[in-house]
Parts: C-alpha cells; structure tokens; sequence
C-alpha cells in the first residue's frame, strides 16, 4: 500500500516554455502532499506543501509564480513549471502523506532538463 | 529550529561487512518523528523507518536495525552483512510535531556503495 506515482518520469525541454508533473496517489487519499526539489548529490529541499482544495503553502525563496501547483482532488497534485529556464534543471519528487499519519510515501520523481 | 547532521558523507565496504549510519538530530519539540528513507540510483526515496520520539525502543528488521537514544539525540541505522543491493543514498529524517503541515527536515544524506 502506500503508492505514490510520478508522470512523467523524465522530460527535456526547450528554455522558455512550461512544463507540468503529475503526483499521484494510487491507493490512498492523500490531503496533503509535498513537492522537493534534489540536486545531483544533494539532499532534497521542500519546495512547497500542498493541501487539498486550497493554495499551496511554500517555501521561503521558492517563487510561487514560476512554480504552480494545484492540488484538485485528493489523489493528484501537479507542479507546473512556467518559463523554465537551463537553472530550473533537477530532480522534482513529490510525496504523499495518509490522512491523519506522519509518514511520507515518495514518487519515483520527475527528472526535468531545460536546454 | 530543526537540524539533521549525517557527518558521514560516503562509506565503502565489502560485501557481508556489517556498516552504521550515523544520524544526529535537533529540536526543541517534545513530540516529533524520525525516519530513514533509501534512495537507490533509480531515484525514488524508499520509507525505511519511523520511530517516534516517545519511543526509544529499538527495532530490527532483517538485516537492518536503528538504535535510538534520546539523550544524546541520535537514531543510528545499521546494516548487517551488507549487501550489493544496499548500495544507495541514506537520508536521515525529523518531522515536526504531528499537524496538517508537519514537514520533514532531511540530512544531507550518506553514500553507501557495497563491494562485490
């Protein structure tokens, strides 16, 4: 249990235009799920906290106009990346957490190159 | 606020060598978790553990064990006769007090590569 999908798994594309990553729960509802951003050999860093049917929560220096997110329904959170750029290049993972518990389940992640 | 330190940046050992990666934490909560997670060279983070801070008790669970001690602030994770498969990145992890928005602070996370 405790499944937790990313789509897509990679994507290259072109600076300047936007890109969207799927989160999904697959055998829960999830009400709150998170997004990270990992460097290559890097920890992971909270981008921002997603809740269900209301506006993401994010963290301090991440921008929220260049990284939206919307959380629909609770089983699917996406992160869409506007105007991307070579620097926003990374490994984005989402995680999932069940309702009323303190564990969060991870996405394989979404590997994104900008050229 | 909260702090996870895994000093050790990379280890390597031989196959059936057992291995412990160390893991020290801050808070000032009372009430919080913490967790180990694996992150193969595939890149999905696999949960480990979770242990909560009112519980010191230790835990096995094959070849892997965690030794938490409050006092001094640590959760301890070793691997005994180590493994190929083993070879991953290991992530330390505090939680805040349980709540709709708790988040998790991660270490910097340890290298583990396994020799054949």
């Amino acid at each position: 249990g405790a499944v937790v999908s990313q789509h897509p798994s990679w994507v290259i594309c072109k600076s300047g235009t936007s890109v969207k990553i799927e989160c999904r729960s697959l055998d829960f509802q999830a009400t709150t799920m998170f997004w990270y951003r990992q460097f290559p050999k890097q920890s992971l860093m909270l981008m921002a906290t997603s809740n269900e049917g209301s506006k993401a929560t994010y963290e301090q220096g991440v921008e929220k106009d260049k990284f939206l997110i919307n959380h629909a329904s609770l089983t699917l959170s996406t992160l869409t990346v506007t105007s991307a750029h070579p620097e926003d290049s990374s490994f984005y993972i989402c995680s999932a957490r069940l309702p009323g518990a303190d564990t969060q389940y991870f996405g394989p992640g979404t590997r994104l190159t900008v050229l | 606020a909260q702090k996870v330190t895994q000093a050790q940046t990379e280890i390597s050992v031989v196959e059936k060598e057992d291995v412990t990666l160390d893991c020290v934490y801050e808070t000032r909560d009372t009430t919080y978790y913490l967790f180990w997670y694996k992150q193969p060279p595939s890149g999905e983070l696999v949960f480990l553990i979770r242990r909560n801070s009112f519980d010191e008790q230790n835990e096995i669970s094959g070849r892997y064990s965690w030794n938490f001690q409050k006092s001094t602030s640590s959760f301890n994770f070793t691997i005994t006769a180590s493994q190929v498969v083993d070879s991953a990145v290991y992530f330390c992890a505090l939680s805040e007090p349980p709540g709709a928005n708790s988040k998790l602070t991660f270490g910097k996370g340890i290298t583990l590569s396994v020799r054949p």
